[in-house]
């Protein structure tokens, strides 16, 4: 089975300070890609960042990095200078190449605060 | 700016009647997913489409739910009589995948449907 653990339930994080979501998963596969969605109260699942297990260079875009750590099957995401538009439920997810369906966290609730 | 669409975006029912959502993919995405979130489950997935063909459906009370792509541009779920369990957030999500590849790279959700069955 194909498990993805969000051991932080609720974070909380000062405007413009840097804050990290932790993300674990399990697999036997060696092929895989990984994600962070953002859902804010809006109900949206926003794609954050995305990462293929093949490529070593963690992936960034803007104030959004990655911390993949392959053989520890680790995937943080580290948002710098956050904004009070950061607010939101945060999941992390994991699909197989061989498969379809995204597995997902459970999620962590990011409150950003002034 | 290309982005999937589901509407209604917020229904409320009563127990038994008929509940139909609907999805509008990114143009030129060949595959199509329903997710359903709830609070105990969390986000799991119900039907899987691929050129409009339903690959898999498991995730689908069967005597209930229906999914159909009656074309490339138009997704449906439909539940039959609906039960207050399946109160949620429906979401349509769509993709592009490779010929000879199940998966497809990254996959973008609509605005989910709340559905409230009492």
């Amino acid at each position: 089975a194909q498990t993805v653990t969000q051991s932080q339930p609720e974070m909380s994080v000062q405007e413009a300070e840097t804050v990290t979501l932790s993300c674990t998963y399990d697999t036997s596969e060696n092929n895989y890609y990984l994600f962070w969605y953002k859902q804010p109260p809006s109900r949206q699942m926003i794609l954050v960042i995305r990462q293929e297990a093949y490529k070593q260079q963690n992936a960034t875009e803007n104030r959004f990095s990655v911390n993949f750590q392959k053989a520890a099957k680790s995937f943080s995401l580290k948002i710098s200078d956050s904004q009070l538009g950061d607010t939101a439920m945060y999941f992390c997810a994991f699909m197989t190449n061989s498969g379809y369906a995204l597995n997902f966290g459970k999620g962590t609730s990011l409150l950003v605060t002034p | 700016d290309a982005r999937v669409t589901q509407t209604p975006r917020d229904k409320v029912t009563e127990m038994g009647q008929e509940v139909t959502m609907r999805c509008q993919p990114i143009l030129g995405h060949n595959t199509v997913f329903w997710y359903r979130q709830t609070m105990m489950q969390g986000l799991e997935l119900l039907a899987y489409f691929r050129n409009r063909a339903p690959l898999d459906d498991s995730g689908m009370p069967k005597d209930r739910f229906s999914a159909e792509m009656p074309d490339a541009t138009l997704a449906t779920l439909k539940i039959q009589p609906s039960e207050p369990r399946d109160s949620a957030v429906y979401f349509c999500a769509s993709g592009w995948g490779r010929a000879g590849v199940t998966s497809t790279d990254t996959q973008y959700f609509g605005p989910g449907t709340r559905l409230t069955v009492l």
